[in-house]
Order: structure tokens, then sequence, then C-alpha cells
């Protein structure tokens, strides 16, 4: 089976805070992606990659980064939280490239920023 | 940019009857669309998806079709259970990106 493993399904940090988000996934993929996820708004994407050091902005990358220093592990980084970034994130794997292929899950981080 | 509009945003049906989810994209070069079943406090889960060269597929209960012309595809859930209420996502790729909708509430009714 597919793991896709999100480090903390719950943060709380204050506004102006820097905060990691890891993902790690067990099954080799390529291919790796952030969304975050709001009532209402369905799936966004915020960045992904397709190799490791490599990283594609998705459509609301503004306020994130990302880091890729090994294939199995992909983080989203916030520079400094804002009130509009609680939410809920989403990492996703795919073994296969050009996005022909199933997404796997994690769990979800909820992170609130106060 | 590229989207995918999805509708209805709610659907309520009773149990037995059938419940279609409709979605539409912009992307003319889209070529793969699947369809994510994410029940409540629970991850998304792929249930089914559609490759452009092909206009209908089927899996048990579940159906997608597909209409390159129209930039159109809907899911058919048949005979549906109490485990089918769940928020249902579409989504069509972009590129090397998944772009989804905004998903569709599914509420089965007794």
């Amino acid at each position: 089976d597919v793991k896709v493993t999100q480090s903390s399904r719950y943060l709380v940090k204050r506004t102006g805070e820097k905060v990691f988000l890891e993902c790690v996934q067990d099954m080799d993929h390529e291919n790796m992606f952030w969304y975050r996820q709001d009532p209402g708004l369905g799936l966004r994407l915020i960045y992904f990659s397709y190799d490791v050091k490599m990283k594609e902005k998705g459509d609301i990358p503004e306020g994130y980064s990302v880091s890729r220093e090994k294939k199995e592990r992909f983080s989203l980084i916030l520079e400094s939280a804002s009130t509009n970034q609680t939410s809920m994130y989403l990492c996703a794997s795919t073994p296969l490239a050009g996005g022909t292929g199933e997404l796997f899950f994690g769990e979800g981080s909820r992170l609130t920023v106060l | 940019g590229e989207n995918v509009e999805q509708h209805p945003s709610t659907l309520s049906v009773q149990e037995g009857d059938s419940a279609v989810i409709k979605c539409t994209y912009s992307d003319s070069a889209s070529n793969y669309f699947p369809w994510y079943k994410q029940e409540l406090g629970k991850r998304p889960q792929l249930i089914i998806d559609i490759r452009s060269n092909v206009g209908e597929k089927k899996d048990q209960r579940i159906a997608v079709t597909l209409n390159k012309t129209a930039k159109h595809f809907s899911l058919h859930i048949t005979e549906t259970q109490p485990e089918d209420s769940a928020v249902y996502f579409c989504a069509a790729s972009v590129g090397d990106k998944i772009i989804f909708g905004k998903g569709t509430r599914l509420h089965i009714l007794p």
C-alpha cells in the first residue's frame, strides 16, 4: 500500500511565525504535490515537484515555498504565517508524470494561524 | 488560468435513486479526468478515472462519461446507498498538474 505521511495533523501558530509542513511518501514516486482545501473552494494547488530539487508553482503559490531535497520528502514552508493561511493542507504523490495518474493523499495537516 | 467547474455544490437524493454530478473544463489539451471521494474527516481517494480516448467507463454502480467536444464530463452513481454520502471532486489534467473542481456534497436520504 502506498503511504503518504504528513508529520503534523494539527498545528496552531501565531501570525508571523515560520511554519514547516512535512510530507513523506514511501513508494518512490517521482511527483509530489501540495494542495490546500477550504470549504466551498475545493482543492487548490500550491506547488508541485516532479523531481528532486525541482519545483513548479501551482495556482496559489503566494506566501508559500517548498523544498524537495530527497525524492521521498516534500516540505511546504510558510515564511511568515498569516491568518488567511488557516486551512487544511494536503500532500499527494503519484508515480506518473504529466498529471495522468492517481494521486495518493496524506491525512492532511490542519493549520490554524492566530 | 485553466479551471474546472463542478455542479451542483450540494445534492440530496433518496436512497436507491441515481445521482449525477457534472463538470466542465477549459483546457482543450486535458486528457485525464479523475474523480475523488472524500468522506468526512478522511483523505480524498480515487474512485474512477477516464482518459480522453474513451467516452465512457463503468465500475459497478459508478460510471463516468466524457464529451471532449463540449469539454464536459459527468459522474453517475446508480442505486445510491448511505455509504455514498461524501464530498465528490472532479479533476482534470492541465500539463503536469491536476486541477480540481470545488466539490459536490452528496447526501443520501433514508
